[in-house]
């Protein structure tokens, strides 16, 4: 099985700098990925690791440890336009399909 | 136009009804999902296909079912729906082949009430 854990919340202030950590247990781990969800609106990717270490998008940021079982989305110049709820997903190599962690909101004031 | 569409968006419904959501997708890929979203409970995995003749059961399918009709089109039913099955629903697609991340495109989300 899988499971995945997150904060629940994270607040910050615009122009701030925001890590979002996620830890994981796996029976089989291929690829840690991030999305984003504002306000019950539709999911929509922001980054995926395969492989240790960091990914950058522009203003956000994925890291990975493997060893770890560890990653974390790393936003910076924050807006308020990023207030919204960030998954974290692992993907299973035996089955492909992705579990999704509990969500964090994050809470972005001015 | 969107790539993911699903109808209806919003229902409410009675305890013991049957109900279909519905699910088309214009990106052309092969996997398809439904997922189930409750508040504090991120989403969960309903059922998958990866293609037209596969179906396969997610964390949890009791209560659901599911048709692909055509490699566009994935619906779910809800036999008899029940109170505890009020939540926000989403079907989501992927394409292996296209994207070494399996990336997932997910639809707007039907938000279902049951009474």
């Amino acid at each position: 099985g899988q499971s995945l854990e997150q904060p629940s919340e994270v607040t910050a202030v615009e122009g701030a700098i925001v890590q979002i950590n996620c830890t994981y247990q796996t029976s089989g781990f291929y690829g840690l990925s991030w999305y984003q969800q504002h306000d019950g609106g539709a999911p929509t990717f922001l980054s995926y690791n395969a492989l240790d270490g960091l990914e950058e998008t522009g203003r956000f940021s994925s890291f990975l440890s493997r060893s770890d079982s560890y990653g974390y989305l790393l936003l910076q110049e924050l807006q308020m336009k990023d207030s919204a709820s960030y998954f974290c997903a692992v993907r299973d190599q035996g089955y492909s399909t992705l579990t999704f962690g509990k969500g964090t909101m994050l809470l972005v004031s001015p | 136009d969107a790539d993911v569409t699903q109808t209806p968006r919003n229902r409410i419904t009675k305890t013991g009804k049957r109900i279909m959501l519905e699910c088309s997708q214009t990106k052309g890929h092969d996997r398809m999902y439904w997922y189930r979203q409750d508040p504090g409970l991120g989403l969960r995995l309903i059922y998958y296909s990866f293609d037209v003749k596969d179906i396969n059961k997610g964390e949890i399918s009791d209560g659901y079912s599911v048709s692909r009709q055509a490699q566009a089109k994935f619906s779910l039913s809800l036999e008899s729906a029940i109170p505890n099955q009020t939540a926000l629903y989403f079907c989501a697609t992927s394409d292996m082949g296209q994207s070494s991340t399996d990336t997932q495109y997910f639809g707007p989300g039907t938000r279902l009430t049951v009474l």
